[in-house]
């Protein structure tokens, strides 16, 4: 059971925008910044948004982050085949002096 | 270019121990703290523990004290990590990540990632 909460797997048209969603609490998400990976198939994770909403370079506007309370949610818009993958969160929990991460969500474009 | 190259898969019998090595190229190796992050067939993301290449210190997940062991050569930029008491459920793909700044806890480069399976 992972310390966050995420969809086992989301879906949505070719073209079309999917938001996936992050759940903690105030140990973590609530005073802490949040990371989303993207994991293609066979590969590492790859970081796609760093301090909840920030872009690394290199990663298109197309893909975006944001936190409010104790969720955390990441957005796709114009979704392309190649964004099939897992996707995770993860932050700071100051409970358990740990980086924790969701269990990840399998994104299908249809 | 920034890369972090781990060293080749294990096979390991129950009890025994493994070490897994982390060659960072292209960047200044004490100036990011390096993780170690798991992550068994068909499952999520596992955070083990990072080290301070600078100093050396550490800091373990609850889960894994008392059997990994995370250090640094500091002259040929390689980290390592020493996982004791192999298990079945340690089978895994272990990946070690540059952290972003400061131990900001975000992963911005992966290693290649080294396969370890325990099995009697």
């Amino acid at each position: 059971q992972s310390v966050l909460t995420q969809p086992p797997s989301v879906s949505a048209a070719s073209g079309q925008k999917v938001t996936v969603s992050c759940s903690g609490s105030s140990s973590n998400i609530g005073n802490n910044y949040v990371s989303w990976y993207q994991q293609l198939p066979g590969t590492a994770p790859k970081l796609l948004i760093y301090d909840s909403d920030k872009r690394p370079s290199g990663i298109p506007d197309r893909f975006s982050g944001s936190k409010s309370g104790t969720s955390a949610t990441l957005g796709i818009t114009r979704l392309q085949t190649g964004d099939e993958a897992d996707y995770y969160c993860g932050t700071w929990d100051n409970s358990l002096s740990s980086v924790v991460f969701g269990g990840g969500t399998k994104l299908t474009v249809l | 270019q920034v890369q972090l190259v781990q060293s080749g898969a294990e096979v390991k019998k129950p009890g025994a121990s493994v070490k897994v090595s982390c060659k960072a190229s292209g960047y200044t190796f004490t100036g990011y703290y390096m993780h170690w992050v798991r992550q068994a067939p068909g499952q999520g993301l596992e955070w083990m523990g990072w080290i301070n290449p600078n100093s050396g210190g550490t800091n373990y997940a609850q889960k894994f004290q008392g059997r990994v062991t995370v250090t640094r050569d500091t002259s040929i930029s390689t980290a390592y990590m020493d996982l004791s008491g192999l298990r079945s459920d340690d089978t895994a793909v272990y990946y070690c990540a540059r952290d972003l700044s400061g131990g900001s806890t975000h992963m911005d480069v992966w290693g290649t990632g080294t396969t370890v399976s325990v099995s009697s």
